[in-house]
């Protein structure tokens, strides 16, 4: 049992490119979510997923995209990325609405130069 | 704008003391209330959360709740170096309003 996983751990973007940060969760969770955090800020919600094929924005979607075609995987897209999105990227998965426990993923340290 | 206001520290204790940490919240229909640690480096993991007013002990951390003036805190008793750590405080209700705070900074001097 992994957990929550996400690729890649490291990246560096040039400003312009895009590119789809990986998330995949083993633990059959229904809710599904995309945090970024900024240095020295708390974790500041993207997108976030009730179930396969429903995706719904968070605080701060602009510049993102997201698909949930299936239970287990949540990827976040990019577009055109700007200095602004150099961040840690976090997925995480919970079990229920409201469940006290969100499950989180290592992370994605993104640098846009 | 609904926010979640921590003092960002850093709270320096010894070991052996009793870490206090506090966190105020804005939107008067929150109803649970969680608390994080996150090493440095790492991912947030759930140390403890709280529903209702009053007191909730689990080993040496004790989540106090006061909604009627929005404050929600988490005591730690005989602090551990291994407690270092940021400590997150984030709200409940619907999927899209899980407001975290922007952390407070615990250093454990041994």
């Amino acid at each position: 049992n992994a957990g929550v996983t996400q690729t890649p751990k490291f990246r560096i973007l040039k400003i312009g490119q895009s590119m789809t940060l990986q998330c995949t969760q083993d633990m059959n969770h229904n809710y599904m979510y995309w945090y970024r955090q900024d240095p020295g800020m708390g974790l500041k919600l993207i997108y976030y997923s009730v179930g396969a094929g429903i995706t719904d924005k968070g605080e701060v979607p602009n510049g993102y995209n997201v698909s949930r075609s299936t239970t287990e995987d949540f990827p976040l897209r990019l577009e055109l990325a700007a200095p602004s999105q150099t961040s840690v990227y976090f997925c995480a998965s919970s079990s229920l609405a409201g469940a006290p426990e969100q499950f989180f993923g290592p992370g994605t340290r993104l640098t846009v130069l | 704008q609904k926010e979640v206001e921590q003092n960002s520290g850093p709270l320096s204790v010894p070991e052996g003391a009793i870490a206090s940490l506090n966190c105020t919240y804005s939107d008067r229909g929150s109803q649970s209330f969680f608390w994080y640690r996150q090493y440095s480096g790492k991912s947030p993991e759930l140390i403890m959360f709280i529903y209702s007013n009053g007191d909730k002990e689990d080993g040496r951390f004790t989540a106090q709740l006061n909604k009627a003036s929005q404050y929600v805190s988490l005591l730690i008793r005989d602090s551990q170096p291994s407690d270092s750590a940021t400590y997150l405080c984030r709200t409940g209700g619907s999927q899209g309003n899980l407001i975290f705070g922007k952390g407070t900074k615990l250093s454990v001097k041994p």
